[in-house]
């Protein structure tokens, strides 16, 4: 069974571009979501994909946007970057079901912005 | 005011002592409470979960949740070095929503 895997691992980009994340889910998990993870600070949560729909968001901007593929996997794009972006962005998958059930994460992607 | 508070530390303990680390909440549609652990540089692992309030026990480990207090605690008996790492709490009030974080304590356990 493989674990969620992120790419890439470290990221340097300068303010007002635009950067691609990419996480692949837990083989059988249909469900993903991503936080952002300041230093010092607990994960925020970002947005969830589930069968490629986003299915909740927290309080994060328009230019923070997503996708999910048909094989689960998923794309974290934020466009205008600014220099509170600089965190660690994790990628959690699980299966939706009734009772409780665990996300696995990723390693993440540490991005930096200067 | 924060949904979930924690104290940062960091915590500093010998090895071999019994650890107690916290959180409070104010939300009390909270209904699943989790304790994960994070290595430096790697993504958190859930540790511990429990559904409303009670006790579970999972070998040196044992989570409490007290809801009519909204506090809930992480005991860690028999410390080892390899315990330290930041441990964070997080809550939500249904399975499927997203998850409210504490801000992680970081804890040492001196050889």
């Amino acid at each position: 069974e493989t674990g969620v895997t992120q790419s890439p691992t470290h990221l340097i980009k300068t303010r007002g571009q635009q950067v691609t994340l990419r996480c692949s889910s837990q083989s059988g998990h249909n469900t993903v979501s991503w936080y952002q993870q300041a230093l010092g600070q607990g994960p925020q949560f970002i947005f969830q994909y589930y069968r490629e729909e986003e299915n909740g968001r927290g309080n994060f901007p328009p230019r923070f946007s997503g996708l999910q593929f048909p094989n689960y996997s998923s794309e974290l794009n934020v466009n205008a970057l600014e220099l509170d972006d600089s965190a660690l962005y994790l990628c959690a998958s699980n299966t939706r079901q009734v009772a409780y059930n665990e996300q696995f994460f990723g390693p993440g992607t540490r991005l930096t912005v200067l | 005011q924060k949904e979930v508070e924690q104290d940062p530390g960091p915590l500093s303990v010998p090895e071999g002592a019994i650890v107690s680390l916290n959180c409070t909440y104010s939300n009390s549609a909270f209904q699943y409470f989790m304790w994960y652990r994070q290595y430096s540089r790697k993504g958190p692992e859930l540790l511990m979960y429990t559904y409303s309030s009670g006790n579970k026990e999972d070998g040196r480990f044992t989570a409490q949740v007290d809801k009519s207090s909204k506090y809930i605690s992480l005991f860690i008996r028999d410390s080892q070095p390899s315990d330290s790492a930041t441990y964070l709490c997080a809550m939500t009030q249904d399975s499927n929503y997203q998850l409210i974080w504490g801000a992680g304590t970081k804890l040492i356990i001196k050889p």
